[in-house]
């Protein structure tokens, strides 16, 4: 069973370049989420979705963009990245919004230089 | 004001002792509280929810005190594998995530 499932694993960028995080659950969850993940602060939501098509701005949506095409799949694009967005990132999926139960990925380890 | 505050500790304990920590939230309507364990460079991992009435999961026991605004989680008995960071969770009443930069702690053999 492999629950949720990021990748890359790691990724070094230059300024600028663009890139896609690709997430994807076997759960049939229908709510995914972004977060990222920088040393002193908690976890912070970039974007999520409440099922197939539909997608929405977290708490630090600005320089990402999701889409959700598929129910099991969540992608995460950064246009022109930035060294502000080195960062740990982790896809996660859940049944519902009303329970506190997070199924995470291992993580995205992303360097921007 | 962060949402979700949280002593980053760490704190280093041996073997078999018990070790407790505080996690302060500012949201009063917030409804649901958590406690999830991260492993170094590990994902985050639902350890427990947090009743109101206090509930305990073999040797880790956790409080929710809604007029202080705080949970805790204690940890009875420490084990070398209890060693990781605490995360606390709250869950508001828009069904919003806020997560606490953790707590990390450190058993010692």
């Amino acid at each position: 069973n492999a629950g949720v499932t990021q990748t890359p694993k790691f990724r070094v960028l230059k300024t600028g370049q663009s890139m896609t995080l690709l997430c994807a659950q076997d759960m049939n969850h229908e709510y995914m989420y972004w977060y990222r993940q920088d040393p002193g602060m908690g976890l912070r939501l970039i974007h999520y979705s409440v099922g197939e098509g539909t997608t929405a701005k977290g708490e630090v949506p600005d320089g990402y963009n999701v889409s959700r095409l598929k129910k099991q799949n969540f992608l995460l694009g950064l246009e022109s990245a930035a060294p502000s967005q080195t960062s740990v990132y982790f896809c996660a999926s859940s049944r519902d919004l009303h329970t506190g139960e997070l199924f995470f990925g291992e993580g995205s380890r992303l360097t921007v230089l | 004001r962060k949402e979700v505050e949280q002593d980053p500790g760490p704190f280093n304990v041996p073997e078999g002792a018990t070790v407790a920590f505080n996690c302060t939230y500012s949201n009063s309507a917030s409804q649901s509280f958590f406690w999830y364990r991260q492993d170094c460079r590990k994902e985050p991992k639902l350890l427990m929810s947090v009743y109101s009435s206090g509930n305990e999961d073999g040797r880790f026991t956790a409080q929710l005190n809604r007029a202080s605004q705080y949970i805790s989680l204690l940890i009875r008995d420490s084990k070398l594998s209890d060693s990781a960071t605490y995360l606390c969770v709250v869950l508001t009443n828009d069904y919003k995530l806020s997560f606490g930069a953790g707590t990390t702690v450190t058993v010692r053999a």
